[in-house]
């Protein structure tokens, strides 16, 4: 089965410092997503991508925090200025079209750490 | 802000019988609703769904059944293998306005005992 591939696995940064986490979407996917999870807490929607453009972001998802698509595989997620409570578990997801199923894919995640 | 809430935070069953999963959510406005697997180490992975239409879905071992006056649902594996121990997501989604983001559960951790 197609899979989402996420790198790093972990990151470690110290606080303040500017991180990207990296995902490459299934290939013929249209809509990307970035959702996290805190140790102990549920998984959280953060934000969605669509046609070049941010379709929906949730309170998380403030100036701090920003998306790309630079080419066409890659799907980024770059956290501007760390802090502590940014640590958590960061998966990318895609899927195919937005009406007619609401499945998607998940990447295995990238363990982020902020010292 | 718990839209959707999954009570038992860990359930174990013994291996051949019955695995109940149990999920309530709040909002009106959901109308698709989603089951998600999740190994250690691994993302969510999508397990069974089911739209507000319909008060059953079966796909194999698993079914998922939707009461819609009490906001619930609920996930049956039968019968339970070891494979299946892992955590359990429910998440839920308001299709009709166009949104596309899932909210989720915050998870039960099922084991199956051999």
């Amino acid at each position: 089965e197609p899979e989402v591939t996420q790198t790093p696995s972990h990151q470690v940064t110290q606080m303040g410092q500017e991180v990207i986490l990296r995902c490459v979407p299934i290939s013929n996917h249209l809509y990307f997503y970035w959702y996290r999870q805190i140790l102990g807490q549920k998984v959280e929607f953060l934000v969605s991508f669509y046609n070049n453009e941010i379709s929906e972001k949730s309170e998380i998802f403030d100036d701090q925090f920003s998306v790309e698509r630079p080419d066409g595989s890659n799907f980024t997620l770059k956290i501007r200025s760390t802090k502590l409570e940014d640590s958590a578990m960061y998966f990318c997801a895609s899927r195919g079209t937005a009406t007619t199923n609401e499945k998607l894919f998940f990447g295995s995640g990238t363990q982020l750490s902020v010292l | 802000d718990q839209q959707v809430k999954q009570n038992s935070p860990s359930l174990s069953v013994q291996e051949g019988r019955i695995s109940i999963l149990n999920c309530d959510y709040t909002n009106s406005m959901f109308d698709y609703f989603l089951w998600y697997k999740k190994y250690p180490a691994e993302g969510p992975t999508f397990l069974i769904s089911i739209s507000s239409i319909k008060d059953k879905n079966e796909d194999g071992r698993f079914t998922v059944f939707l009461n819609k006056s009490a906001k619930h649902l609920s996930l049956h594996i039968v019968p339970s293998q070891p494979g299946d121990s892992a955590v359990y997501f429910c998440a839920a989604s308001a299709r009709g306005f166009g949104n596309e983001k899932l909210t989720f559960g915050t998870g039960t951790r099922l084991t199956i005992i051999p």
